[in-house]
């Protein structure tokens, strides 16, 4: 099955600088590759996802490139601030009959200081 | 407002008790999901079903047991023979016919007493 590996599992930065979460994953025939933020307490949100017929995705602060050869995916944030922080975990799809059920990564804490 | 309902947020449960976690949507999804999630572990998939009537085994169904009678529901029974229940459970759904994001639940807390 899928497995998927996430790094950082913390990261910290400043206000104002940016933050990169990468993941890579096995299966070759996975397909679809969402990003979600978790807030303490709470379920987890999609923020943004890419499919691999695409190498990059851009929504205002928020980015994710896919690399489909080397089975590794991005998630860029620019311009951190502290409403940032939170729990950031990827995913990757699985293909054949079980299309549509994700494997997560570990998930990355992300703190941004004021 | 379309959306996922978890219930209770908080649940106790003494030991060799069976508990059932409710998990309810009216976003019209075909597929539902539970997950269990621990510190340091990501979320881990514990049973998801695709269609009515039908369900599968994730990676850690031990313990665990589901119904789909219902669409808009996929109730998850934590059973006496899970040995390790503390956690946070999620649920989630998607629309079956392509690979698209989850929508999650908030989650409902676990804690044996």
């Amino acid at each position: 099955g899928e497995n998927v590996e996430q790094h950082p599992s913390t990261l910290s930065v400043q206000e104002g600088d940016s933050a990169v979460i990468k993941c890579t994953y096995s299966d070759s025939a996975s397909n679809y590759f969402p990003w979600y933020k978790q807030e303490l307490g709470k379920g987890p949100q999609l923020i943004i996802d890419i499919r691999s017929n695409v190498g990059e995705k851009k929504d205002q602060r928020i980015a994710v490139t896919l690399n489909k050869t080397a089975k590794h995916f991005s998630l860029h944030i620019t311009e951190t601030q502290p409403e940032d922080s939170a729990v950031y975990f990827c995913a990757a799809n699985a293909g054949g009959t079980s299309y549509g059920k994700l494997t997560f990564g570990q998930g990355t804490i992300l703190t941004v200081h004021p | 407002d379309g959306g996922i309902t978890q219930s209770p947020k908080y649940l106790f449960r003494k030991e060799g008790q069976n508990v059932t976690l409710s998990c309810e949507q009216n976003l019209n999804h075909d597929a539902m999901y539970w997950y269990r999630q621990d510190p340091g572990q990501g979320l881990r998939l514990i049973y998801y079903s695709q269609i009515v009537n039908d369900f599968q085994k994730g990676d850690i169904a031990e313990g665990y047991s589901v119904s789909r009678e219902k669409k808009e529901s996929f109730p998850l029974t934590v059973t006496s023979a899970q040995k390790n229940p503390t956690a946070f459970y999620l649920c989630a759904s998607s629309i079956r016919t392509e690979n698209y994001g989850y929508t999650f639940g908030s989650g409902t807390r676990l804690t044996v007493v």
